[in-house]
């Protein structure tokens, strides 16, 4: 069993769909983050959490620590969204783990 | 600010060769961390760098190598080359590492590995 699990793997959506992807890991963390990878290979580092929730524009990023579960939401979902969407955590405490990464959601928003 | 920069962004060998690939971190940062990422396995972290010390390893052979210059740029290198080093590399820098638990990363581009 993969240390961090991300569902769905493919996701595809109507433009202005609300959309959400999932993070569960089985690890203590110190810290989780949601990156975003458009074709060509660059990734954009969207959101780090430790607790509770955060907001960036149309993204939504939520942690329950407890439930060793994370969700990405995207609110009016439009096209230039389309990207793979990769959940990661750094285990343990300080910066000595390693991010150990989903294998990714690949989300594509039709106009 | 310019962003993370990695070269080459393209590059193809021959199986047995081996490849140097260079990450310049943004200014001011220190801590420099590499990942390889393939259909297979997906992103993958090979090693960390900070103030030229190596911090951290992942599982990878030891013909995967690196290093961090004084001014924090860092290259990788992987000698003896396989098929199933094809891959794209991507490095990431940090602001600061050690103190503090948490960090944000911005990644480079990413050089995309072809061994044939």
């Amino acid at each position: 069993k993969n240390e961090v699990e991300q569902s769905p793997q493919n996701l595809t959506a109507q433009e202005g769909e609300f959309i959400t992807i999932n993070c569960s890991y089985s690890v203590g963390i110190s810290a989780l983050h949601w990156l975003q990878q458009h074709p060509g290979g660059g990734i954009v580092s969207l959101f780090m959490l430790s607790s509770g929730k955060k907001k960036h524009g149309r993204l939504i990023a939520t942690i329950n620590i407890q439930e060793k579960h994370s969700s990405l939401h995207i609110t009016a979902s439009h096209p230039r969204d389309s990207a793979v969407y990769i959940c990661a955590v750094r285990p343990g405490w300080g910066s000595q783990g390693n991010l150990i990464f989903g294998k990714g959601t690949k989300l594509s928003v039709k106009p | 600010k310019a962003g993370v920069t990695q070269t080459p962004r393209y590059l193809i060998k021959t199986r047995g060769q081996q490849v140097t690939l260079s990450c310049s971190p943004i200014s001011g940062h220190r801590s420099v961390s590499w990942y390889q990422q393939t259909p297979g396995q997906g992103l993958q972290f090979l090693f960390e760098y900070f103030s030229e010390t190596q911090r951290n390893k992942g599982n990878f052979p030891g013909r995967f190598s690196g290093r961090q210059f004084s001014n924090s740029r860092s290259e990788m290198n992987v000698s003896t080359l396989e098929l199933g080093d094809s891959a794209l590399y991507l490095c990431a820098s940090s602001l600061v590492s050690g103190s503090r638990p948490n960090y944000e990363q911005y990644f480079g581009p990413g050089t995309r590995l072809t061994v044939t």
